[in-house]
């Protein structure tokens, strides 16, 4: 079946240790997107890429990386640097970057941060 | 700057009830609005959208029309079941830049037999 796969579902990790989370689809999307959320609150864009071998930040992208290397792929790592890591986090993709295309989202990934 | 306001929740409702969420939104350009359904513990799923004025989105009996002129695009459904609870959010994509998403807080809507 087609479609966005982020693993793992939940992840726990130490204060000061760096954490990648995983997002795959397999949707032959051009576009991917890493949100984040919190308790209450809408999503927030940490990075898209619009294709392979480029990206770019979006409205909260401190502490946070990405990587872009295969057109199905784009791992999120979390660094040490990320002041309040726990949240849940939610992959998304798309076919364009055109305005408008319809964003698919992945099941997330919850983390905390112990 | 591109922003969605949505209806604070959250909502009770009994099954069969009818259900407006109210979504107002502000944009430089002329949006793509969408409404997203959160399931407990998944991620988010498209409910339906609506790419330029007067169009109306709808699917699984929810439909939203997309209101120029007062910015708005409430969803509603005429008749809510129990398997409709979830946190709906309201979203839209300003037509012009990137495909980024600006959402909603979301509002969690329960519904009970």
């Amino acid at each position: 079946d087609g479609g966005i796969t982020q693993s793992p579902k939940y992840l726990f990790r130490k204060e000061g240790q760096n954490v990648t989370l995983s997002c795959e689809q397999n949707l032959n999307h051009d576009a991917m997107y890493w949100y984040r959320q919190d308790p209450g609150q809408g999503l927030r864009l940490i990075y898209y890429s619009q294709i392979v071998n480029d990206f770019q930040k979006g409205d909260i992208a401190e502490g946070y990386s990405v990587s872009r290397e295969k057109k199905e792929s784009f791992p999120l790592t979390v660094t040490s640097a990320q002041k309040n890591p726990t949240a849940f986090y939610l992959c998304a993709s798309s076919m364009a970057a055109g305005a408008g295309d319809t964003q698919y989202f992945g099941p997330g990934t919850r983390l905390t941060v112990l | 700057g591109d922003s969605v306001t949505q209806m604070e929740g959250p909502v009770t409702l009994s099954e069969e009830a009818f259900l407006t969420i109210n979504c107002t939104y502000t944009a430089t350009g002329y949006p793509s609005l969408f409404w997203y359904v959160q399931y407990p513990g998944e991620g988010l799923q498209l409910l339906l959208k609506a790419t330029k004025a007067d169009d109306k989105g709808s699917n699984k009996g929810f439909e939203a029309t997309y209101r120029k002129e007062t910015t708005s695009f409430h969803l509603e459904k005429g008749s809510v079941q129990v398997s409709d609870s979830a946190v709906y959010f309201c979203a839209l994509s300003d037509h012009g830049g990137a495909n980024n998403l600006f959402f909603g807080t979301g509002t969690r809507l329960t519904v009970i037999p």
